[in-house]
């Protein structure tokens, strides 16, 4: 299995709500990634799991909460978000640290807020 | 420092031709250098990866020819098909297990059938 899976694959939510986007791979990858990525733009790093330990916080608004259940789940809760925060939002896991640095990404859950 | 210049921004090309998109970079601490794919709607996926240690790396169709002096790599696509339409990015990251790429702003490409 060489898949990341994430659900759901669409979202329409009110600023008001609070919904969560869930990931999953049974790689056996100990690192798992939130990624954001508007219209025509690379994706843009939020969070990183390393061994189910938040690592990475790149200065993302509380109003997006990560959580690493265990090693092969990757949740994130979203809770009061904007119109702005409307995205594709990716999951990636890569294998332990070494030579191979390769991302595996899912295919995205598309978030729109209104 | 941390930024990955990428060029051009769009790109067509007719089928079975070459193309060639191009990145920069500063950090001479990179030392792994990926290319991206994506098709609308779905996540990007790995394409082929180079570290400083060659120059050039073939799979298939696709070529990184990198060149560590001037702090350039570039992606060739050979005999360009219709199904290479996509959005391709290039990345660098450090393999000290920061976990962080720097995305390269990426290059539409259309191959014309």
């Amino acid at each position: 299995d060489t898949e990341v899976t994430q659900t759901p694959k669409h979202l329409v939510m009110g600023m008001t709500n609070k919904k969560s986007l869930k990931c999953e791979q049974h790689m056996g990858h100990r690192a798992m990634y939130w990624y954001k990525q508007k219209a025509k733009k690379p994706p843009e790093l939020m969070f990183v799991y390393s061994y189910e330990k938040l690592s990475i916080n790149e200065s993302v608004p509380s109003r997006f909460s990560p959580e690493c259940p265990n090693s092969s789940l990757l949740n994130l809760h979203l809770h009061a978000l904007q119109p702005e925060d409307s995205a594709l939002y990716l999951c990636a896991s890569s294998p332990p640290t070494g030579r191979d640095e390769k991302l595996f990404f899912g295919s995205g859950t598309q978030l729109s807020v209104l | 420092q941390q930024q990955v210049k990428q060029s051009p921004q769009s790109l067509i090309v007719q089928k079975g031709g070459i193309s060639i998109i191009n990145c920069a970079y500063e950090n001479t601490a990179f030392d792994y250098f990926p290319w991206y794919q994506q098709f609308p709607g779905k996540g990007p996926a790995l394409l082929i990866a180079i570290r400083p240690d060659v120059s050039e790396k073939k799979e298939g169709r696709f070529t990184i020819s990198f060149n560590k002096s001037a702090k350039q790599f570039s992606l060739h696509i050979m005999d360009s098909q219709p199904g290479d339409s996509a959005t391709y990015f290039c990345a660098a990251s450090m393999s000290s297990g920061t976990y962080k790429y720097i995305f390269g702003t990426g290059t539409r490409l259309k191959v014309l059938a």
